[in-house]
């Protein structure tokens, strides 16, 4: 069975600071990775997906994640992060061949200060 | 572009009450999901439907049923309300049955209360 690992619930970090929310997977087959923001009293908003080909995807607002096969991850990085980034952020997985169904992690809630 | 569309946003529910969750998508997507999202669990699938008139349950449908007689909506239906059913629920749709985009688009979700 699929599921999703995200190490950390909260990571607090310093405005204009790098961060790196970090995602684990497990699943027998290949699999789709995504990586969704909530801000709060909000729905879920796309930030960037791997298909496949490059190991590097870059998304909206400056984040980019990088798939890795061999450590079953997909770490989501930002070199700079603004106070507007505060939200919670999920990993999420799909198994080819599916119905599309997402694996939801537990979530990482960002809070950037000033 | 409305996207998915959920009502109501907020509702108070008694313990044995029923009600219906609106869902609508105005993309022409064939699929179209129900999650619900508990603090610090993430979101869990209910039911999902890959077309008008094909629904299947997902990780969590106890309590719950779904119909999909459109393309465009998708209500999911509460009969006898429990305190276990309070959440944030979302509904979601992607068209990958016919690009294989597996993107999800999510509407903006209906906290639920049971009392």
């Amino acid at each position: 069975a699929q599921s999703v690992t995200q190490l950390d619930s909260q990571v607090p970090v310093f405005e204009e600071a790098p961060v790196e929310l970090r995602c684990n997977y497990s699943s027998s087959v290949s699999v789709y990775l995504f990586w969704y923001v909530q801000y709060p009293n909000q729905g879920l908003q796309l930030l960037l997906k791997y298909l496949s080909g490059s190991t590097l995807v870059k998304g909206i607002n400056g984040f980019e994640a990088e798939f890795n096969k061999s450590q079953t991850s997909f770490h989501l990085r930002k070199p700079s992060v603004h106070i507007s980034d505060t939200a919670e952020y999920f990993c999420a997985v799909s198994e080819r061949g599916s119905q599309g169904n997402l694996i939801f992690g537990k979530g990482t809630k960002l809070s950037v200060k000033p | 572009n409305a996207g998915v569309t959920q009502t109501p946003k907020f509702r108070i529910l008694k313990i044995g009450q029923s009600m219906t969750l609106q869902c609508a998508q105005d993309m022409n997507h064939n699929y179209m999901y129900w999650y619900r999202q508990d603090p610090g669990m993430g979101l869990k699938l209910i039911y999902y439907s890959v077309g008008a008139g094909i629904t299947d349950k997902g990780e969590v449908p106890n309590g719950y049923n779904v119909s999909r007689s459109t393309t465009e909506d998708f209500p999911l239906r509460l009969e006898l309300a429990a305190p276990s059913q309070t959440s944030v629920y979302f509904c979601a749709s992607s068209d990958r049955g016919q690009t294989r985009n597996t993107e999800a688009f999510f509407g903006q979700g209906t906290r639920l209360t049971v009392v």
